[in-house]
């Protein structure tokens, strides 16, 4: 499809077990952003990648949290340890690389659940 | 002071009224602006970008007040399927390099027959 795809859309997990989320973004598109929002708040930001650049990593909550992106493409959100406070909607949008690019799109997110 | 900051409403108004929803954000050096909307335990889709020129896409109007560090949008004639969260977005971007999105906490729209 041309939109952004993210993958599992649900994960429930038991506390203390590691988990990969994963996001392929609009071909082309060279920025990608993790946030996550849990149920009626608003979104928080994790993470940014733009191109070669060093991603921004200033909203990570926790050093279990950790992100990546190979070849600029498809990108990997890991948490190792899960804790019930990482129960949220984790969404994954990417934009064009120009600072008047339009705006991100956003796939449909993975809802994260740890029991 | 919240980078970005909007009244969490909720509004709630009859339909076909005219309905305003403002938004400030705090760093000056902010490049570019955009609404969101998001719908019940959807993802939020891009509604449009904010120019200095102030933008209008049919019934919306987006305006931008950089010395006053201001967004505004404007739904004219408003139907029941405006209804959802309105979210003010601010690029932290410089120059030709994109920064990060911060996303205010929406405004929350009810349009009721």
């Amino acid at each position: 499809g041309a939109g952004v795809s993210q993958s599992p859309s649900n994960k429930v997990t038991e506390k203390g077990k590691d988990v990969e989320l994963r996001c392929d973004p609009i071909s082309g598109h060279t920025a990608l952003y993790w946030y996550r929002q849990s149920l009626g708040q608003g979104l928080e930001f994790l993470i940014y990648f733009q191109g070669n650049s060093a991603p921004d990593k200033s909203g990570l909550p926790s050093d279990r949290f950790s992100a990546e992106r190979t070849g600029g493409s498809v990108s990997t959100l890991t948490i190792q340890r899960t804790q019930q406070e990482d129960s949220a909607v984790y969404l994954c949008a990417s934009s064009l690389a120009t600072y008047r690019g339009g705006g991100a799109f956003f796939g449909q997110g993975t809802r994260l659940t740890v029991v | 002071r919240k980078e970005v900051e909007q009244d969490p409403g909720p509004f709630n108004v009859p339909e076909g009224a005219t309905v305003a929803f403002n938004c400030t954000y705090s760093n000056s050096a902010s490049q570019s602006f955009f609404w969101y909307r998001q719908d019940c335990r959807k993802e939020p889709k891009l509604l449009m970008s904010v120019y200095s020129s102030g933008n209008e896409d049919g019934r919306f109007t987006a305006q931008l007040n950089r010395a006053s560090q201001y967004i505004s949008l404007l739904i004219r004639d408003s139907k029941l399927s405006d209804s959802a969260t309105y979210l003010c977005v601010v690029n932290m971007g410089y120059g030709g390099s994109q920064g990060n999105l911060i996303f205010g906490k929406g405004t929350k729209l009810s349009v009721k027959p």
